[in-house]
């Protein structure tokens, strides 16, 4: 069973424009997320996390935010660079759970000139 | 550098063959962890250390699998009678974990196994 879904494969936007990566759960013991970039060829790249008691964390360009009763989150990246092309995961984790990290599809932003 | 490194980046073997990977975590973590990537997909959970116990096994790691942390620092994975279902990007990534309940954890750049 799929616990974390990105249902979008693939997002293509404007150099400057704002990305929008979407990612759900369906397990309500998940209580720490995560955001990952990966460029091929190479291993993930952290980016930014959030826990559950929270609903919003931004750093710099990349804002996360949770909607613990949609378990929905998205990642915005404001504005978009050419630079943050990439694949982008999503990733979610219990507590007790050694930090076990339970990773979506991966989505893969293209931000074109 | 100071992340996380492991060896080889790459791996070409036979159908039956066995394979040793190995990974140094980030010196000041205490958690280190090793995930399986396909293509298309998330990376996998396969099993993690805290210090030298492995704590936990997925049930994707099969009795070809094992993994040891031998002194709590570095770690290796070997795959014994290697299949071409076995082909897939071997990661491994570490974290702290202290007082704090939610610890980020850092990937190495993976081992990409192809078995023929």
């Amino acid at each position: 069973d799929q616990q974390v879904k990105q249902n979008s494969p693939s997002l293509s936007v404007q150099e400057g424009r704002i990305s929008i990566l979407n990612c759900d759960y369906t397990n309500s013991m998940f209580d720490y997320f995560l955001w990952y970039k990966k460029y091929p060829a190479e291993g993930p790249t952290f980016l930014i996390s959030i826990s559950s008691i929270k609903d919003k964390n931004e750093d710099g360009r990349f804002t996360v935010f949770l909607n613990k009763s949609a378990k929905h989150l998205s990642l915005h990246i404001v504005p978009s660079q050419p630079g943050d092309s990439a694949v982008y995961f999503c990733a979610a984790s219990a507590i007790g759970r050694g930090g076990k990290l339970i990773f979506g599809q991966g989505t893969e932003l293209s931000v074109k000139p | 550098d100071t992340g996380v490194s492991q060896d080889p980046r790459h791996k070409i073997t036979k159908r039956g063959q066995n394979v040793t990977f190995r990974c140094d975590p980030i010196s000041e973590h205490n958690r280190l962890y090793w995930y399986r990537q396909t293509l298309g997909q998330g990376p996998e959970f396969l099993t993690y250390f805290q210090n030298e116990a492995q704590l936990e096994k997925s049930r994707l790691l099969s009795d070809r699998f094992s993994a040891e942390r031998p002194k709590g620092s570095f770690s290796t994975l070997e795959i014994q009678r290697t299949e071409q279902g076995d082909s897939a990007m071997y990661l491994c990534a570490s974290s702290f974990s202290g007082v704090r309940s939610y610890n980020e954890q850092f990937f190495g750049p993976g081992t990409r196994l192809t078995v023929l």
